[in-house]
């Protein structure tokens, strides 16, 4: 089956502790995105990747990181999470392409609570 | 800035009537248009989509329409049922944007009365 896996689905977790949330797709996509779901500020784009080694920044990049070392697998770093970074994650890819483009194949979210 | 805006948080519909959604951006190189639907612990998924040459895009119960005079676009849902219950984003690209890269609304939370 196609899909979006993003592990955990729920995080609790303390100020200052290192944390990845994983991420991996099943359908050779080239792209892949990390966005964060906030009431009231709808779906942000934190980081994106359009192949292996290749990411850059979306609009909300502050206290994260990324990495694609492997075509199916684009984790999300948090080196020193903060109160301000609860909020619901989503992973998403698709291939690349022209026009209106591929639609976005999102993972099923993560919870994440820093307290 | 919000670039691509949903200025209602929610839209209460009964069964078999028309929900229409509405969203409204402001930068004028937007050139593509989706919307995609998600129910609550699930993610995402795309809906339908509509390109700035066209005005109008229908996919059976749904249909797309878009003003880009009025920088306007509305999703309309005839006839609605309760499995459509879920909240609706309105998504927009541009053509030079890298990629899938996409700037999303705040998103509507519609809800079908049986």
């Amino acid at each position: 089956e196609a899909q979006v896996t993003q592990n955990p689905r729920y995080l609790i977790t303390v100020t200052g502790k290192k944390l990845t949330v994983t991420c991996s797709q099943n359908m050779n996509h080239e792209y892949m995105s990390w966005y964060r779901q906030d009431p009231g500020l709808g779906l942000r784009q934190i980081y994106y990747s359009m192949n292996v080694e290749v990411t850059d920044k979306g609009d909300v990049p502050e206290g994260y990181k990324v990495s694609r070392k492997e075509k199916r697998n684009f984790p999300l770093i948090l080196e020193s999470p903060s109160p301000n970074q609860t909020s619901l994650y989503f992973c998403a890819s698709s291939r690349l392409g022209t026009g209106v483009g591929p639609p976005l194949h999102f993972g099923n979210g993560t919870r994440l609570t820093v307290t | 800035d919000q670039q691509v805006k949903q200025n209602s948080p929610s839209l209460s519909v009964q069964e078999g009537r028309i929900s229409i959604l509405n969203c409204d951006y402001t930068n004028s190189m937007f050139d593509y248009f989706l919307w995609y639907k998600k129910y609550p612990a699930e993610g995402p998924t795309f809906l339908i989509s509509i390109s700035s040459i066209k005005d109008k895009n229908e996919d059976g119960r749904f249909t797309v329409f878009l003003n880009k005079s009025a920088k306007h676009l509305s999703l309309h849902i005839v006839p609605s049922q309760p499995g459509d219950s879920a909240v609706y984003f309105c998504a927009a690209r541009g053509k030079e944007t890298s990629g899938s890269r996409l700037t999303f609304g705040e998103g509507t939370q519609l809800t079908v009365n049986p």
